[in-house]
């Protein structure tokens, strides 16, 4: 079980908006530190889509926003394009335990 | 262009340890702007951090691994390295070497390798 909680799926049709969801606790999201979100299409490597909350590496479409905020944050994706389906994971730091990245469950995109 | 690729065998036995190899190429691993990291993504699960260094040698691990993993990094070569030793079917995974970035509030990666898949099997 992930110490992140995201829906295990999302579909949109191309054009629409979709958001995935990330949820999480006072000793990681809701204690301040950042999150973060890659996609992974199938059989690759994961890739940085949006770092500390809010930001786009150069070369990521502004399709894709996201945000934070209390102990949840959120990937929103506008313009779906059948490209996008992947796999979508949040990742934040967690402070309890000695402290350690957390990772949520992935969330499986799929464009009808 | 930053490029990762790891390296190691790809089946390893109960019990025994596995070792990966990550080369960077296309920048300098000899650098202070970033640290250096190995997660892994067992077949159809999510992805886990297993731990990371910095050039000068310095590590720290996931706790639920700090026990049986060690991370090394020769400079000379553009190397870091992994071992995981008293492997398990559960270590079983695709184990992926990348850039990692350390923020004000906190940590990720910014560059992957293509992921190395690793059986433990006898």
């Amino acid at each position: 079980q992930s110490v992140l909680t995201q829906p295990p799926s999302v579909s949109g049709a191309p054009g629409q908006r979709v958001t995935i969801s990330c949820t999480g606790s006072t000793s990681n999201i809701g204690a301040r530190y950042d999150v973060h979100w890659y996609q992974q299409l199938p059989g690759r490597a994961p890739k940085l889509l949006i770092y500390s909350n809010t930001n786009r590496p150069s070369g990521v479409p502004d399709r894709f926003s996201g945000s934070k905020s209390g102990t949840s944050a959120s990937l929103v994706i506008t313009g779906l394009q059948a490209e996008d389906e992947a796999d979508y994971y949040c990742q934040s730091y967690d402070s309890s335990l000695s402290g350690s990245w957390v990772f949520g469950g992935g969330t499986k995109l799929t464009v009808l | 262009q930053l490029q990762l690729q790891e390296s190691g065998p790809g089946l390893v036995k109960p019990s025994e340890t596995l070792s990966l190899t990550c080369t960077v190429y296309g920048g300098s691993i000899r650098t202070t702007d970033y640290y250096w990291a190995w997660l892994r993504q067992p077949p159809g699960k999510g992805l886990e951090w297993i731990g990371s260094i910095y050039y000068s040698g310095s590590t720290y691990s996931n706790p639920s691994l700090e026990s049986r993993v060690t991370i090394s990094v020769d400079t000379s070569k553009n190397q870091f390295f992994l071992k995981l030793t008293s492997v398990t079917a559960a270590d079983t995974a695709v184990y992926y070497c990348a850039r990692q970035i350390v923020g004000t509030n906190g940590e990720w990666v910014d560059y992957w390798g293509q992921g190395a898949l690793v059986n433990v099997s006898s």
